[in-house]
């Protein structure tokens, strides 16, 4: 199954900074999403990403969110003003032939 | 509205021990699909299985296995003969067609399997 690559795989921010989370989804898919999960909680929607534009996004994806293709292949997912509460695992996910394939995760951390 | 259900928080068992772990849906539309993924503490999400809304079998991989009733909304996953390996968090998760496919979690069930 090919991958799904995500970087930095561990982030520290202090609050009110920008930060981008990097992801190389699997090529040739139309879809593409982004999910977050806040310590010991369970993985929450974002964002989906189809044909370069944004199709759906959840309460939790406002205004300090955005989701760009910088390029054909990586995707970003900017948070432009850090809080606390940002602080989650973030995954990006391609649908795969079975399933959908998760990248390994970003931590950010918002101190 | 789709809505994932895992009444179980945390689940430990002795090594060798078979467990269940249950899932419970709701969804409105007709074609949907229901997965399981296993979060291990190195905290990457792990793809198990895929069923869609058309098929019931029910279905055995190794030692885990998955029983799909749409009669009950239930999607559980037992594993038999447990190991140490096992001890992590598993998600259930829903998609649904007319909604994107993205894809909507239960709370997570973790699994402590001990020696």
């Amino acid at each position: 199954e090919p991958e799904v690559t995500q970087t930095p795989s561990h982030q520290v921010t202090q609050m009110g900074q920008e930060v981008i989370l990097r992801c190389v989804p699997i090529s040739n898919h139309l879809y593409f999403y982004w999910y977050r999960q806040i310590l010991g909680q369970k993985v929450e929607f974002l964002v989906s990403f189809y044909n370069n534009e944004i199709s759906e996004k959840s309460e939790i994806f406002d205004d300090q969110f955005s989701v760009e293709r910088p390029d054909g292949s990586n995707f970003t997912l900017k948070i432009r003003s850090t809080k606390l509460e940002d602080s989650a695992m973030y995954f990006c996910a391609s649908p795969g032939n079975y399933g959908y394939t998760f990248g390994s995760g970003t931590r950010l951390t918002v101190v | 509205a789709q809505k994932v259900t895992q009444a179980q928080t945390e689940i430990s068992v002795v090594e060798k021990e078979d467990v269940t772990l249950d899932c419970v849906y709701e969804t409105r539309d007709t074609t949907y699909y229901l997965f399981w993924y296993k979060q291990p503490p190195s905290g990457e999400l792990v793809f198990l299985i895929r069923r869609n809304s058309f098929d019931e079998q029910n279905e055995i991989s190794g030692r885990y296995s998955w029983n799909f009733q749409k009669s009950t909304s239930s999607f559980n996953f037992t594993i038999t003969a447990s190991q140490v390996v096992d001890s992590a968090v598993y998600f259930c998760a829903l998609s649904e067609e007319a909604a994107g496919n993205k894809l909507t979690f239960g709370g997570g069930t973790r699994v402590l399997v001990k020696p």
